[in-house]
């Protein structure tokens, strides 16, 4: 099946950084979905996002399907950001998959 | 708009006893997931629904997990002898149906520990 594999694993930032979380993807896709899990553990869409660029405030994702990967962009992080960010993907069929994610915590 | 709803939030179970979790999707949502979260680890996805038939269970430990979706809302999933190794959050999640293009919605999830 579909390989999704998300870096960096774990991240540190100090609050007002940037960065930049990648999601690669083995097949190609027909939806790609990047969520937000908040440390008491409820996952939040953030966008979906099969291919092109798409911005949602501080938040903006670009997915290049020919290539197979998508990153997603945080600018002026903040505390709240902190969580860990999954990327999920569909590729034929119906089911969606999800890679490990990429823990963020941000220091005030 | 109401969200997904789930219960109960925690569970504590000794091994070899049953457990049950329950989820309400969102009012018109044809699809109905229920995912395993073990600690460190990304969703995965034991059975997904579409109104009251399933789509896809290929990583449902069958032996001892079952889910069924009366009705084409409502949905329980049971675990039935629990191992230790079952202690994770189980999400249920629904979206307006299965294809590409459908956003997904996750419910808060249930914790479940067996000790």
């Amino acid at each position: 099946g579909i390989q999704v594999e998300q870096s960096p694993p774990d991240l540190i930032l100090q609050e007002g950084a940037n960065s930049t979380l990648r999601c690669n993807f083995s097949d190609s896709v027909n939806n790609l979905q990047w969520f937000h899990q908040n440390p008491w553990g409820q996952l939040i869409n953030l966008f979906y996002i099969p291919s092109g660029t798409k911005q949602n405030g501080r938040l903006s994702a670009t997915t290049v399907a020919t290539e197979r990967y998508s990153l997603l962009y945080i600018s002026s992080s903040q505390t709240t950001d902190s969580g860990v960010y999954f990327c999920a993907v569909m590729a034929g069929g119906f089911k969606t998959i999800f890679g490990a994610g990429t823990r963020l915590f941000v220091k005030a | 708009e109401a969200g997904v709803a789930q219960s109960p939030r925690y569970k504590i179970i000794e091994k070899r006893q049953s457990v049950a979790f329950w989820c309400n999707p969102i009012s018109g949502h044809a699809t109905l997931y229920w995912y395993q979260q073990i600690l460190g680890q990304g969703p995965k996805l034991l059975i997904q629904f579409q109104n009251n038939g399933v789509v896809d269970d290929s990583q449902l430990p069958k032996d001892r997990f079952s889910a069924e979706r009366l009705k084409g809302v409502d949905s329980t999933l049971k675990i039935q002898p629990a191992k230790l190794e079952d202690s994770a959050v189980y999400l249920c999640a629904s979206s307006l149906g299965s294809g590409a293009g459908n956003t997904i919605y996750f419910g808060e999830g249930s914790w479940l520990t067996v000790v």
